[in-house]
């Protein structure tokens, strides 16, 4: 199974601030004949389901603000929240959908200074 | 618009089976596989497998093989995950979630279901 870890396992960032959530897997999650990342980022608040991020390690879905960004290659991935909404608080996690089981990291708690 | 809606919280005992039933709308239900993911208290997400939805097939995690059965109805537009000889461990809230593209079985989850909670204590 590809292993996905994520640090830190939690941040406390000041509203209106960067913050930025790293998440490293076991092995490359990149395609070479399709020439994609299978790389995916996750928002979960208290009682709700996980809500879709980012997918493709950089592709934004709709709807999702412009603030949250993904980025990274291979083996190394982050999301960035370029300027931290009280909204945001919330646990973040990355999956990878390269191979099944799809996988998740162990999650990132993120926290209003 | 997508939605999905889950069944209701369960309470089992040791041994025993639970069936979670998870009704879509708003969209071409044959047309997109359904996974399950499961949370326990504490714990990372952790995927169960999937159901093709417009032709049944299903592809489970080993993890659970041989316990897990994902069926659907496509006349009901909903996805069922059965799991048998349930222990304390499966305690956690199981989630449906639709695959991202349409014909392609695995990926992200763009669309998931409110969660149930399922509860295995003596």
């Amino acid at each position: 199974d590809i292993v996905m870890t994520q640090s830190p396992d939690s941040l406390a960032v000041s509203l209106g601030e960067r913050a930025t959530i790293n998440c490293k897997s076991s092995q490359s999650l990149f395609y070479s004949s399709n020439n994609k990342t299978y790389l995916a980022w996750y928002q979960q608040k208290p009682g709700q389901p996980p809500k879709l991020l980012i997918y493709w390690a950089s592709t934004r879905e709709s709807g999702v603000p412009d603030r949250f960004s993904g980025s990274g290659s291979g083996t190394d991935f982050a999301l960035t929240i370029s300027s931290l909404q009280a909204d945001d608080l919330a646990v973040y996690y990355c999956q990878q959908y390269f191979i099944t089981p799809h996988t998740f990291g162990q999650g990132t708690k993120l926290e209003i200074k | 618009q997508v939605q999905f809606v889950q069944s209701g919280a369960e309470m089992e005992k040791p041994g025993a089976s639970v069936k979670v039933s998870c009704k879509a709308s708003g969209y071409i239900f044959t047309g997109y596989a359904i996974h399950w993911v499961r949370q326990a208290p504490g714990q990372r997400l952790e995927w169960m497998g999937w159901i093709d939805a417009g032709d049944g097939r299903t592809k489970y995690a080993q993890k659970f093989q041989g316990r897990v059965t994902m069926t659907r109805d496509t006349s009901a537009t909903t996805a069922y995950l059965e799991l048998s000889s349930l222990t304390s461990e499966d305690t956690a809230v199981y989630y449906c979630a639709r695959a991202g593209r349409t014909g392609v079985v695995e990926g992200f989850f763009d669309h998931w279901g409110q969660g149930t909670r399922v509860a295995v204590s003596s």
